[in-house]
């Protein structure tokens, strides 16, 4: 089956500019979290979507923001873009209950000039 | 609140040979997974091994293993016949499932295979 596809892989944006990532979830996974990959904080949660629900969010500015369609792709929306927001942003997509998996897109690295 | 613990920031290792990276967890929550995670420098986040909390036994997959200690919140991964292509950052990581899916990660061992 399909991996998971996130896109754009690269992208390059001033300050001050919004940015809005995709995240394809593996066919049958209803959760979609996301995740900020930097060499100084490592890996932080942003939040997670289920069956187009945010059920939980991370310790982020309002600027950051997202959503879920009903065939459970998810968008990242970044506003206002700040230096401190250049990072790996890694989409996990993942299944519930007994025999959960989880699977991480390829990731988009977000460069803000 | 749930915390991932990796103490070993870099290890090497002679090709062919076996090495053992360790984690250390803390959580109250009874339901979860802990999944180990490969990320080469092309930063594609590879599964290696999961293991479900409620199995006693531990994961195996090809050359890798799983040391899995409940009680001692412990997840240790143990590769065998180490290769070149192992080479990479590995993160531990527990998935809680009780209020929705979300990752925790420990801060990475670099892992270098020596030829």
């Amino acid at each position: 089956k399909a991996g998971v596809t996130q896109t754009p892989r690269y992208l390059i944006k001033t300050r001050g500019q919004q940015v809005t990532l995709s995240c394809s979830p593996i066919s049958g996974h209803r959760s979609v979290s996301w995740y900020q990959q930097t060499p100084g904080q490592g890996l932080q949660f942003l939040f997670e979507y289920f069956s187009e629900t945010q059920r939980n969010k991370g310790n982020f500015p309002g600027r950051f923001s997202g959503r879920q369609f009903s065939n459970s792709r998810s968008e990242m929306n970044v506003s206002t873009l700040e230096l401190g927001d250049s990072a790996l942003y890694l989409c996990a997509s993942s299944s519930y209950g007994r025999e959960a998996e989880a699977f991480f897109g390829q990731g988009t690295r977000l460069t803000v000039v | 609140a749930q915390t991932v613990t990796q103490s070993q920031p870099e290890m090497s290792v002679q090709e062919a040979e076996t090495v053992t990276l360790s984690c250390t967890y803390d959580t109250s929550e009874n339901n979860y997974y802990l999944f180990w995670y490969k990320q080469p420098p092309s930063r594609q986040m590879i599964l290696v091994i999961r293991q479900e909390a409620y199995k006693q036994q531990n994961a195996t997959e090809n050359r890798f293993s799983v040391n899995f200690q409940k009680a001692a919140k412990s997840f240790s991964l143990k590769i065998s016949d180490s290769q070149l292509g192992d080479t990479a950052m590995y993160f531990c990581a527990f998935m809680r499932t009780n209020t929705g899916n979300q990752f925790y990660f420990g801060t990475g061992t670099s892992l270098t295979v020596i030829p």
